[in-house]
């Protein structure tokens, strides 16, 4: 149990184009996800936090209005990269929380996305 | 916000050799977790930790939250092909549920 899928796996855009990727629970319900990005040979940042029928909450540094967060059911959250720049292009991960409260393990991680902007 | 210091950042070992790799910070952390990530794919727990001074084993994996709290440790015993990969140490944040720290990685490389 705990299977948390993201879609695309990879993506290739041209720069001023938007991204959205997906991000689901499929085992389980979320009512809090998670947006981490990773560069190569970095660690994960924590992006934003999505919780289901309001606002993300972002990180300090992370522009709102270019990493739309959309967290409209308790199994599926987006992300949006808005005119995408090949700045953005790193490894998208998400995270889904199982239950409310409790232990940060049980955080379940998906398997990523790439996005390369050229 | 809080950091996490991990080391080493990459380790080169012969199969069947010990690894031990550590994370330090400079203030308390309530929860140690550490993650192994393989190549294009998202973390994977392997342990997690809640006490200070508690000990905990995975199989081959041994992690213990230090007793300041502000420290933790993970070691492979006999380590096999499979266990290439970075391994990250994580921590809960002080005030914060739900949001993890994560450390910089240690690169496991297994020499043939």
């Amino acid at each position: 149990g705990a299977v948390v899928s993201q879609h695309p796996s990879w993506v290739i855009c041209k720069s001023g184009t938007s991204v959205k990727i997906e991000c689901r629970s499929l085992d389980f319900q979320a009512t809090t996800m998670f947006w981490y990005r990773q560069f190569p040979k970095q660690s994960l940042m924590l992006m934003a936090t999505s919780n289901e029928g309001s606002k993300a909450t972002y990180e300090q540094g992370v522009e709102k209005d270019k990493f739309l967060i959309n967290h409209a059911s308790l199994t599926l959250s987006t992300l949006t990269v808005t005119s995408a720049h090949p700045e953005d292009s790193s490894f998208y991960i998400c995270s889904a929380k199982r239950g409310v409260g409790g232990s940060p393990a049980t955080q379940y991680f998906g398997p990523g996305t790439r996005l390369l902007v050229l | 916000g809080q950091q996490l210091n991990q080391s080493p950042q990459s380790m080169f070992i012969q199969e069947g050799e010990d690894v031990s790799m550590n994370c330090t910070s400079s203030s308390i952390f309530n929860t140690w977790l550490w993650y192994k990530q393989d190549p294009g794919e998202g973390p994977v727990l392997l342990i997690a930790l809640y006490k200070a001074g508690e000990l905990t084993s995975n199989g081959r994996l041994t992690a213990q939250f230090g007793i300041t709290r502000k420290d933790s440790f993970l070691n492979i015993s006999a380590s096999i092909p499979s266990d290439v990969g970075i391994y990250f140490c994580a921590g809960q944040e002080m005030n914060r549920d739900d949001k993890i720290i994560f450390g910089k990685g240690t690169r496991l490389h297994i020499l043939p």
